[in-house]
């Protein structure tokens, strides 16, 4: 079967940098997605990791292998907005977006 | 500025009734999807569809239903038929089938 795992909390300080990972078995692959969401609302997309390597943009960056079947984000910086869930998805070989269950990132002043 | 709007943001539904949940977009999307979020769990599609007049089941399509009649609208039925429909609703829609994901505000719907 497909699977995404992701810790399910995380928590971490103002300031810091955190790193949320993210490991995935699919049939296929067609590129790696993270997206935040904010509790009540919807989620809204950070990036998109389809080679493998670092993407940078701004505070946040995200690292795909597609060997090792695994991603993470990294946060940096920390401000308390960054206060949020962390959703990874992996889309398959029928680009169909499977979804993790979400990283509860919670940040402390 | 062009999104994806839902309505109603909350909804309350006896046991045995249906209802509909609406999802209209202005970005132009061709590809548009429906979500249920529940607590513990990844996002689930119900439905989605890649053209208007046609559209196909997701992974949990029993006991809803939707019609793609115009480019911007994708509207949701949850049915008596579903058994567990209290849930968070999301509609989505991207460009293509590979692209990003543009999500509404959701729809939280309970059942009494």
């Amino acid at each position: 079967g497909q699977n995404i795992d992701q810790p399910t909390e995380m928590t971490a300080t103002e300031g810091a940098i955190v790193q949320i990972n993210c490991t995935y078995q699919t049939s296929g692959f067609n590129g790696l997605f993270w997206y935040q969401q904010h509790a009540g609302e919807a989620p809204t997309f950070l990036s998109y990791n389809v080679l493998d390597g670092l993407e940078e943009k701004g505070r946040f960056s995200s690292f795909l292998s597609r060997s090792k079947g695994y991603s993470y984000l990294l946060l940096k910086e920390l401000q308390m907005k960054d206060s949020a869930s962390y959703l990874c998805a992996v889309m398959d070989s029928n680009y169909q977006l499977i979804w993790g269950a979400g990283t509860k990132l919670i940040i402390k002043p | 500025d062009g999104g994806i709007t839902q309505s109603p943001k909350y909804l309350f539904r006896k046991e045995g009734q249906n209802v509909t949940l609406s999802c209209e977009q202005n970005l132009n999307h061709d590809a548009m999807y429906w979500y249920r979020q529940d607590p513990g769990q990844g996002l689930r599609l119900i439905y989605y569809s890649q053209i208007v007049n046609d559209f196909q089941k997701g992974d949990i399509a029993e006991g809803y239903s939707v019609s793609r009649e115009k480019k911007e609208s994708f509207p949701l039925t949850v049915t008596s038929a579903q058994k567990n429909p209290t849930a968070f609703y999301l509609c989505a829609s991207s460009m293509g089938e590979a692209g990003e994901l543009f999500f509404g505000e959701g729809s939280r719907l309970t059942v009494l």
